[in-house]
């Protein structure tokens, strides 16, 4: 089992609809999740953390974090264009200074 | 501005000659860190400093070397490329590396290819 695992992709999702993200973590010590945006070519940008359960909302973004079934999810409303990306969940672990990349999903925003 | 530099952005080398990928941020801060990112694999952790003198292995160390001699600056060395090198890294900083809370930024990439 990989320590971070994401949704395959790609998705596809019409402009103005909800796309939904989500990550699962092996390791159930973890405490902070992260989720990056990435362009293609580009370097990953921060959009969201999270370290607590329940719902952390930003703008159009909303992450959600259930620990008990370590998972944690990013809801992108109202899609844009300009939401096409490769979206990486990140999560950090407590035994050593170390964060742990997923796969990353794409996610296509259908005009 | 606040950022993590990298050069050069874009290398073609043959196998077996030594390169530097050269990486400088100007935030103080303290954690550095080397990635390398594969189509299919996500981005993985090559190296990490946690301050000056300090580093340690991550993911993947194997074939590479890095110094930390000074704060901002974290080298990344090829002593002997070889073909399955051929990546894009990354180098990115936080604060301390240590808080739950930090979080990293990155450099503009760097995009190796071992001819």
């Amino acid at each position: 089992q990989k320590e971070v695992e994401q949704n395959s992709g790609p998705l596809s999702v019409p402009e103005g609809a909800i796309a939904s993200l989500n990550c699962t973590y092996s390791d159930r010590g973890s405490q902070s999740f992260f989720w990056y945006r990435q362009y293609s070519g580009k370097s990953p940008e921060l959009i969201m953390s999270i370290y607590s359960n329940g719902d952390k909302e930003d703008g159009r973004f909303t992450a959600q974090l259930n620990k008990a079934s370590q998972y944690v999810s990013l809801l992108i409303r109202d899609s844009q264009p300009s939401d096409s990306a490769t979206y990486l969940c990140a999560v950090k672990k407590t035994s050593y200074d170390k964060v742990i990349f997923g796969p990353g999903t794409s996610l296509s925003v259908i005009p | 501005e606040a950022q993590v530099t990298q050069n050069p952005r874009y290398l073609i080398t043959v196998t077996g000659k030594k390169l530097t990928v050269t990486c400088s941020q100007n935030m103080n801060h303290e954690y550095m860190s080397w990635y390398r990112q594969d189509p299919g694999l996500g981005l993985r952790q090559i190296y990490y400093s946690m301050n000056v003198e300090v580093t340690d292995k991550g993911d993947v160390p194997e074939g590479y070397k890095v110094s930390r001699k000074e704060k901002r600056n974290f080298p990344l060395i090829l002593e002997s490329p070889s073909p399955n090198q051929t990546s894009l890294y990354f180098c990115a900083s936080s604060f301390s590396g240590r808080a739950s809370t930090d979080t990293q930024y990155f450099g503009p990439g760097t995009r190796l290819t071992v001819l």
